[in-house]
């Protein structure tokens, strides 16, 4: 059981250039997350998922697409790269929210700096 | 504005002593506090997971505390490992509006355990 796989691990971008993160869970999760990790930060929440072909914002949205056609797969996309998007980005899964002990889980990030 | 604060920032404890982290919180809703370890270059994994008619939780050697009235949270790590070096993050959770939740990640205490 692999969990949550995130790829490429590392990834360095010129400034306009776009790329795909990839995420995928095994776990037959409803709910997908992406967040990102700035240094001495909390993780923040860019976009969710509840389900296959729903997606929601979060809360630094701006300059990311995410795309949710399957329930194992939870791609975010950078469209034109800046420097303000270096930062570590976690994708997470989780069954569903109604429970009380409903638990995240995380891949194992992906590293980006944008030069 | 929903805010998470930790304390210390950082810790160095020897190998078997105990220790306590702290963490405040000013989320609402609220519907669950969580503690996650980060360990270098990985994603975070569930410790314990708390609602609010929970006072305490345990997870082996780490013990969670709650006090939803003063909103403050305590992790308390028992006979210390040198594998408890790694980042503790304390997180509450509110519910999103178009469902799962809404995390909001404190910044972390870097806990180093030395021989």
């Amino acid at each position: 059981n692999a969990g949550v796989t995130q790829t490429p691990k590392f990834r360095i971008l010129k400034i306009g250039q776009s790329m795909t993160l990839q995420c995928a869970q095994d776990m037959n999760h409803n709910y997908m997350y992406w967040y990102r990790q700035d240094p001495g930060m909390g993780l923040k929440l860019i976009y969710y998922s509840v389900g296959a072909g729903i997606t929601d914002k979060g809360e630094v949205p701006n300059g990311y697409n995410v795309s949710r056609s399957t329930t194992e797969d939870f791609p975010l996309r950078l469209e034109l790269a800046a420097p303000s998007q270096t930062s570590v980005y976690f994708c997470a899964s989780s069954y569903n929210w109604k429970g009380q002990d409903e638990k995240l889980f995380f891949g194992s990030g992906t590293q980006l700096s944008v030069l | 504005k929903n805010q998470v604060e930790q304390s210390p920032q950082s810790l160095i404890i020897l190998e078997g002593k105990n220790c306590t982290l702290q963490c405040n919180y000013t989320v609402s809703p609220f519907s669950n506090l969580r503690w996650y370890k980060q360990d270098t270059g990985r994603g975070p994994v569930s410790l314990t997971i708390m609602t609010f008619s929970e006072n305490t939780k345990s997870n082996g050697r780490y013990t969670a505390t709650l006090d939803a009235d003063t909103k403050q949270s305590s992790l308390h790590i028992t006979a210390s490992q040198l594998s408890d070096s790694a980042s503790y993050i304390c997180v509450v959770s509110g519910p999103l509006t178009g469902g799962g939740n809404k995390l909001t990640f404190g910044t972390g205490t870097q806990l180093k355990v030395e021989l």
